[in-house]
């Protein structure tokens, strides 16, 4: 079985510039979720939806990051503009339904100058 | 609401030597509790989970925990850790549909 995959795996960018992040998850796997992880830290959850709709997106800052699933399986995560304290690893996690086991991605290790 | 909270940021331990990582919650519904691992510039993984049951937990790599509901914790141990074991530990709870992490503990064990 495949597992969730992420693309790019790094990225370095200059602050105000845009940048979007991509996950697949695993196939059939009904939630997905979408963490910010900043160095030393726990992931913070910044979105989760189940299927195409979104569930909880209480800590997503919505003035420069936006989501999609459009279609229930795969999802972007956009950052614009993104700032210095934007430096983070952006995790991936997919789980068959909520509040269950999460599979997670490889992560996006993002530098913002 | 809920709420998880890793009491040891750091736990140094010498290699064969037993060792507890504490992990406390709170929530005002039933939950499932997880262990996550991330090893150095990996993802994170599932070390073990308590969704019902038995309240003793056996997971990968020799780890267990103990849900006790009186006193909210959720503390992984293992008799013997590795040098292989060192990486941060992740405790984890889910109520209704939110996750939420503890803020990790990170695990070095010492030869």
């Amino acid at each position: 079985e495949a597992g969730v995959a992420q693309s790019p795996r790094y990225k370095i960018i200059e602050k105000r510039q845009s940048v979007a992040f991509w996950c697949n998850p695993i196939s059939g796997h009904a939630t997905l979720y979408w963490y910010q992880q900043i160095l030393g830290q726990g992931p913070k959850l910044l979105i989760q939806f189940q299927n195409n709709g979104v569930v909880d997106d209480s800590q997503l800052p919505k003035d420069r990051f936006s989501a999609e699933r459009l279609k229930g399986v795969d999802s972007t995560l956009k950052i614009q503009p993104a700032k210095l304290e934007d430096s983070a690893v952006y995790l991936c996690a997919s789980s068959p339904g909520r509040g269950e086991t999460q599979y997670f991605g490889p992560g996006t290790r993002l530098l913002v100058l | 609401a809920q709420s998880v909270t890793q009491l040891d940021s750091q736990v140094p331990v010498f290699e064969e030597a037993p060792v507890e990582l504490r992990c406390n919650y709170s929530s005002s519904v039933s939950v499932y509790l997880f262990w996550y691992v991330q090893y150095p510039n990996q993802g994170l993984q599932l070390l073990l989970k308590y969704l019902s049951g038995s309240t003793l937990v056996k997971g990968i790599n020799g780890f267990e925990a103990e849900f006790n509901k009186s006193q909210t914790s959720f503390h992984l141990r293992k008799p013997s850790v590795h040098i292989s074991d060192t990486a941060e530990y992740f405790c984890a709870v889910s109520g209704t549909y939110k996750y939420i992490f503890g803020t990790g503990t990170r695990l070095k064990v010492l030869a």
